[in-house]
């Protein structure tokens, strides 16, 4: 079973750019995370899709952070303009039992705003 | 702010030593969960618990989640160097849909 794939690995953008990030989650899970792990810290949670419904996005700085995932499958996180403290690991997560069940993470999207 | 708090921070113990990490939510959790993240790594899936003062262990990990289902702890008898990592807790906080990790205990194994 192939796991949750994301890309890019890594991206380096001076700041005011943007930056975009995919994640193609494991096939039929129907509830999508993306987290923010700033180094040294746990995962905080920016968004969580139920299909291609939002469930929450409380975290989600909506001035500059944008997340889609329109047909319930992949989706993409967005940052425009991006700030130095941006800088971070962007995880993206899949469960197949919404928030009762375990995350299955990929590999990360390591940001440098510069 | 962060409602799910762990600690120590950092603990850095000699290889066969025993290792505690405590998990504290200011909610009553659902269910709880632990991850474990190598350096260099994302998180990766250990164990969920359910139940009010469920005790499950793992080959050389006891983990256990409190009577009132606001408190954990993960223990790891006798360290081995490959028990090196972050140790998460993470769990949906009780009526409110959302999936919280804790702020994580940083395990070093000295051999």
């Amino acid at each position: 079973e192939a796991g949750v794939a994301q890309s890019p690995r890594y991206k380096i953008i001076e700041k005011r750019q943007s930056v975009a990030f995919w994640c193609n989650p494991i096939s039929g899970h129907a509830t999508l995370y993306w987290y923010q792990q700033i180094l040294g810290q746990g995962p905080k949670l920016l968004i969580q899709f139920q299909n291609n419904g939002v469930v929450d996005d409380s975290q989600l700085p909506k001035d500059r952070f944008s997340a889609e995932r329109l047909k319930g499958v992949d989706s993409t996180l967005k940052i425009q303009p991006a700030k130095l403290e941006d800088s971070a690991v962007y995880l993206c997560a899949s469960s197949s039992q919404g928030y009762t069940g375990e995350l299955f993470f990929g590999e990360g999207s390591r940001l440098t705003v510069l | 702010g962060q409602q799910v708090m762990q600690i120590p921070q950092y603990q850095h113990v000699q290889e066969g030593e025993d290792f505690t990490t405590y998990c504290n939510s200011s909610t009553t959790l659902s269910n709880i969960q632990w991850y474990k993240q190598r350096p260099g790594g994302h998180p990766v899936f250990l164990i969920q618990l359910v139940k009010s003062g469920e005790v499950k262990k793992q080959k050389r990990l006891t983990f256990q989640f409190g009577e009132a289902k606001k408190n954990s702890s993960l223990h790891i008898t006798a360290t081995q160097t490959t028990d090196v990592g972050t140790y998460f807790c993470a769990g949906p906080l009780y009526n409110f849909n959302k999936f919280y990790f804790g702020s994580g205990t940083k395990l070093n194994v000295k051999p």
